[in-house]
């Protein structure tokens, strides 16, 4: 079972240039969401989705744009990259409202911006 | 604001020791809290826990709410090295079902 999917596993950018990380899940399941883990800062959220064609911001949303066409996809994208966005990106899934369960986290993606 | 908080920072035992990671949460509509462990990549699930007063176990591993002092703790008997992982807890609100962070304790196992 693939679960939740992130590509690529790194990436190195310059300053200024744009990119997207990409996320899939298979599990049908409504919440996504994307974190950046920074060392000693546990995992802070970007943004989030409750179900396709919906997004908001989390708690550290500047610099980054989402959207959510289909359920399973989740692509984070960063605009003009910056030093400060160098850090390990996780998206993450979990399903409905009504049984909460453990949310499914991709490998991560590192990413570099020198 | 929502807001978590783990202690210890890191902690550093022996094998065999018994170590307890400490929680403390205040958010909104809380509905829940999820105990991670994570190693070199990605978090992996070790507990939730909804009700407060009601262990829950996995092998040498257990752990406990109480949402009137809205706090957790996770429990590891006999430690061993492959314990060694930084742990999160994640309360989790009502609103988008989303989960937030503590800053995580790094446990350190010895032989």
């Amino acid at each position: 079972n693939a679960g939740v999917t992130q590509t690529p596993k790194f990436q190195v950018l310059k300053t200024g240039q744009s990119m997207t990380l990409q996320c899939a899940q298979d599990m049908n399941h409504e919440y996504m969401s994307w974190y950046r883990q920074d060392p000693g800062m546990g995992l802070r959220l970007i943004h989030y989705s409750v179900g396709a064609g919906i997004t908001d911001q989390g708690e550290v949303p500047n610099g980054y744009n989402v959207s959510r066409s289909t359920t399973e996809d989740f692509p984070l994208r960063l605009l003009s990259a910056a030093p400060s966005q160098t850090s390990v990106y996780f998206c993450a899934s979990s399903s409905g409202t009504i049984q909460v369960t453990e949310a499914f986290f991709g490998q991560g993606t590192r990413l570099t911006v020198v | 604001e929502d807001k978590v908080v783990q202690s210890p920072l890191s902690l550093v035992v022996h094998e065999g020791d018994t170590v307890t990671l400490n929680c403390s949460y205040e958010v909104t509509n809380f509905r829940s809290l999820l105990w991670y462990k994570q190693e070199k990549k990605a978090p992996t699930f070790l507990f939730m826990l909804t009700s407060s007063g009601i262990e829950k176990k996995s092998g040498r591993l257990s752990s406990i709410l109480d949402k009137k002092e809205l706090f957790s703790i996770l429990n590891i008997t006999a430690t061993q090295t492959g314990d060694s992982a930084v742990y999160l807890c994640a309360p989790r609100a009502d609103a988008g079902n989303m989960l937030t962070f503590g800053g995580g304790t790094r446990l350190m196992v010895k032989p």
